[in-house]
């Protein structure tokens, strides 16, 4: 089973700043690679998709990269609604299973 | 709009049955493969199954295979859950989604809490 490892477990910055999540996984996933933003109390939101494509309504400061096992979701200019858990998650290959990463939350400083 | 609302959540004693629902609306749901998703208190999401557009195809994780099932009802827009001799550590918030390309999850519905609790 494909592992996520995401990194730092804590992010602790102040709006404006640039936001830079690593996931790293266990074992090459191609670009079959996702990031989510959760808040308290509400479902994921898909942001990104396809390690790199921004999902509808997404604003553009909202950047992913990567391929193979490392992948970064980047946050150019933290707007005060984007402090919240980010997860990466994984499709593997067949039989198909969806993983998750631990997650990172990015906090106010 | 596009919406997913679960339905059928609850308080059920450990080894019980629970069935939980996905009405759909704003879009072709025949043409989507949908998948159910949960997550405990504290936790990251965790992947439990997945069921193809004309549910030809269903496919779950290890830890509720031969427990839970997978359905839908193209005619009425709606996905299903049955859960079998439910534990404790299925207790969690579930969530309907909508497939993307087999890669991901972009809807999502407001969660469903389930309890397992004696």
């Amino acid at each position: 089973e494909i592992v996520l490892t995401q990194s730092p477990a804590t992010l602790s910055l102040s709006p404006g700043e640039r936001a830079t999540l690593s996931c790293r996984a266990s074992q090459s996933v191609g670009t079959y690679l996702a990031w989510y933003q959760q808040k308290p109390g509400q479902a994921p939101r898909l942001l990104i998709s396809d390690a790199s494509k921004r999902a509808t309504g997404i604003p553009g400061r909202f950047s992913g990269s990567g391929s193979g096992t490392d992948f970064t979701l980047t946050i150019s200019s933290l707007e005060p609604e984007d402090f919240a858990v980010y997860y990466c998650q994984q499709r593997g290959d067949w039989p198909p299973k969806w993983t998750f990463g631990q997650g990172t939350k990015v906090e106010i400083k | 709009q596009v919406q997913l609302v679960e339905s059928g959540g609850g308080v059920v004693q450990p080894g019980r049955s629970l069935r939980l629902s996905c009405a759909a609306s704003g879009f072709t749901f025949s043409r989507v493969g949908m998948h159910w998703v949960r997550q405990a208190p504290g936790n990251g999401p965790e992947w439990v199954a997945v069921i193809w557009f004309d549910g030809s195809d269903k496919y779950y994780a290890d830890s509720v295979k031969g427990r839970f099932t997978i359905s839908r009802d193209n005619s009425k827009n709606t996905l299903y859950l049955q859960m079998n001799s439910l534990r404790a550590e299925d207790s969690a918030v579930y969530y309907c989604a909508r497939d993307l390309r087999k890669i991901a999850f972009d809807v999502w519905g407001q969660g469903a809490m389930v309890t397992v609790s004696s």
